[in-house]
């Protein structure tokens, strides 16, 4: 079955850029229907959902964070990637990668921690 | 943006009570909503979709219902494996939107 699975580095330096990837196994990312979601959860905090990308390319972003983010897909390589620039404490949290098909958020990725900090 | 209330955001209860969950969206959503499940370090799972639909593999105890702007999550008998966080998601309009959350807690 479709697997998830987020990775990238666990601590960023306040005013970069965080970077992760998500590599889908188990099925194709550019299957049609499927949209391709960043979620995140601060420490202790509910869930917030930062974006998607469909496989053609076309995205949509939170517009709260739509002037820091940028989501793109690699379909050769079967993944898709988020970068926020321009961090600060406030990014710190647990990122998830999550498969929308239709009714929501069916597949999630094991979620990966970053800290922003100096 | 579409808001979503859920309460409550805390709740104690006993093995093998029933335990109901509402989530209020401020506009009409048809039945775009999910529940999820979330255990202390992992992934949330979904429990519910369109509303009532039961995700395969959850237990019958878990039911979801309504339309429009109000639902509810109802577990039947809590069992053990129950005690978790919950959340509703809205996916008719992005952004998506999740309520905040109701932690269930032992008694």
């Amino acid at each position: 079955q479709v697997q998830l699975q987020e990775s990238g580095p666990g601590l960023v330096k306040p005013s970069q850029t965080l970077s992760l990837t998500c590599t889908v196994s188990g099925g194709s990312i550019s299957s049609d229907g499927y949209y391709w979601n960043w979620i995140r959860q601060r420490p202790g905090k509910g869930l917030e959902w930062i974006g998607y990308i469909y496989y053609s390319g076309s995205t949509y972003y939170n517009a709260s964070l739509k002037s820091r983010v940028t989501i793109s897909v690699d379909t050769s390589k079967n993944q898709f990637s988020l970068k926020l620039r321009s961090v600060t404490a406030a990014d710190t949290a647990v990122y998830y990668c999550a498969r929308d098909y239709f009714h929501g958020f069916d597949i999630w990725g094991q979620g990966t921690m970053v800290t922003v900090s100096s | 943006d579409i808001q979503m209330t859920q309460s409550p955001s805390s709740l104690s209860a006993s093995v093998g009570d029933r335990v109901t969950i509402t989530c209020r969206a401020s506009q009409g959503i048809r039945n775009d909503l999910g529940w999820y499940q979330q255990k202390p370090g992992k992934a949330p799972k979904r429990l519910i979709y369109a509303a009532s639909s039961l995700e395969s593999g959850v237990p019958s105890r878990f039911s979801g219902s309504g339309s429009g702007t109000d639902f509810t999550l109802t577990i039947s008998s809590l069992q053990p494996e129950d005690f978790a966080t919950y959340y509703c998601l809205q996916h008719n309009n992005p952004p998506c939107t999740f309520g905040q959350g109701t932690k269930l807690e032992i008694k």
